[in-house]
């Protein structure tokens, strides 16, 4: 296990259509995290995972956005009815423990086009 | 809502002199960490101090932090080109919190050769 997989790395979509992004964590992480970041900021946490329970999301999260995580293992996050402003790299990570408070480990992004 | 703010927002030196990056934080506080991100990639974990810690060190990185004022410093010494990127401060609030580990909005780092 290298690190934390995301796939694809870059999607363009027109706007209106859905898209769905998959995160593959670091195999014994528990906690798995999704991140937003447009150009010039820092990431904005988008919703966390203690296994395969969702346990937060963020109060600025559109009902647009959903995510997943089956069985505690990758997780996905869906954008549905996509608009222009949805464009940004979205960052997913893990860390170990039940806790928190630990490092994060990030996986190299989702680049979203929205056109 | 993004918890930490660096400063400054740019930075621009030249190879061999030494960096220093501040974050200030609003809330309680169980540690802080600082990453560093590549143009267009995925961020890296650099270092993790905790509320009871005032200095740490690893490798060339100095982090010193100040719960009374709420602040902390990163410095990298004997810059390389390699340590051009953006950097970030982010912290857990001490109660857990809602908004996961928070990112302030981050120093770019440029190496001049």
């Amino acid at each position: 296990d290298t690190g934390v997989s995301q796939n694809p790395r870059h999607k363009i979509t027109k706007r209106g259509q859905n898209v769905t992004f998959r995160c593959d964590p670091i195999s014994e992480h528990n906690r798995l995290y999704w991140y937003r970041q447009t150009l010039g900021q820092g990431p904005e946490f988008l919703t966390y995972f203690q296994n395969e329970a969702q346990l937060e999301k963020s109060r600025l999260l559109s009902d647009r956005f959903s995510a997943e995580r089956p069985k505690g293992s990758f997780s996905t996050l869906e954008i549905q009815r996509t608009e222009q402003g949805d464009s940004a790299m979205y960052l997913c990570a893990s860390s170990p423990g039940t806790g928190g408070y630990t490092e994060a480990f990030f996986g190299q992004g989702t680049r979203l086009t929205v056109v | 809502s993004q918890q930490g703010e660096e400063d400054p927002q740019a930075l621009s030196i030249q190879e061999g002199e030494n960096a220093t990056m501040n974050c200030s934080y609003k809330t309680s506080i169980n540690n802080l960490q600082w990453y560093r991100q590549n143009s267009g990639r995925g961020l890296v974990h650099l270092i993790l101090i905790r509320s009871n810690e005032r200095e740490k060190h690893s490798g060339r990185l100095r982090v010193t932090l100040d719960t009374s004022k709420k602040s902390s410093s990163l410095l990298i010494t004997a810059s390389r080109a390699a340590d051009t990127a953006s950097y970030f401060c982010a912290t857990w609030y001490s109660g857990g919190g809602a908004d996961g580990l928070t990112f302030g909005k981050g120093t770019h780092l440029i190496i001049q050769p």
